[in-house]
């Protein structure tokens, strides 16, 4: 089935700074999500992104579906931004979702 | 809108007792899935329903596991004589529809259920 392979594993930032983060993918995809989970583990919505580009506030993500990866960008980062950041994608016969094993950042002031 | 809700939000029970979980989709999903994420294995999928339509039971780890869906709605998972491996937390997802082939609509997280067995 399909792999999804997230980078960096953690990722440091110092408050305002920028940064993205990279999720490829082995096999062709109908359909890409971005989430991001909170210190209290509720998984967030970030992004829907099958291909091309969004942007929501200091976030936006592009996915290059040819290529088989995905960034997601974070600018100005703030503290609240720290967690873990998940990409996924469709890759069971049911249409659950392959998780890639996250990105964790962590944002100092 | 009200988003996935689970209960409980934390279960403790000791090593061989029944657990069983709650999950309220988001009105008007069809589609309704289980995750389970623990520490070293990521979150990983248990079992997914099609409105009232009998899963596939394949996702599940072992055969403990049972889920059931009712009038297209509401699940519960349950796990039978509950072993220290089942300690994980269980979310839930639910998506508008999913489509046939590979693509599926956006899936919407509950806030999970953190299982300790002790």
């Amino acid at each position: 089935g399909i792999q999804v392979e997230q980078s960096p594993p953690d990722l440091i930032l110092q408050e305002g700074a920028n940064s993205t983060l990279r999720c490829n993918f082995s096999d062709s995809v109908n359909n890409l999500q971005w989430f991001h989970q909170n210190p209290w583990g509720q998984l967030i919505n970030l992004f829907y992104i099958p291909s091309g580009t969004k942007q929501n506030g200091r976030l936006s993500a592009t996915t290059v579906a040819t290529e088989r990866y995905s960034l997601l960008y974070i600018s100005s980062s703030q503290t609240t931004d720290s967690g873990v950041y998940f990409c996924a994608a469709p890759g069971g016969s049911q249409g659950n979702l392959i998780f890639g094993k996250g990105t964790k950042l962590s944002v100092k002031p | 809108g009200a988003g996935v809700s689970q209960s409980p939000s934390n279960k403790v029970t000791e090593k061989g007792k029944d657990v069983e979980l709650r999950c309220d989709p988001i009105s008007g999903h069809t589609a309704l899935y289980w995750y389970r994420q623990s520490l070293g294995q990521g979150l990983e999928f248990l079992i997914y329903f099609q409105g009232n339509s009998a899963p596939d039971k394949s996702g599940l780890p072992s055969d403990r596991f049972s889920a059931e869906r009712t009038g297209g709605s509401v699940s519960t998972l349950t796990i039978q004589r509950t072993q220290q491996e089942d300690s994980a937390v269980y979310l839930c997802a639910s998506s508008f529809y999913r489509t046939s082939g590979m693509s599926t609509d956006t899936q919407y997280f509950g806030p999970g259920t953190r299982l300790t067995v002790l």
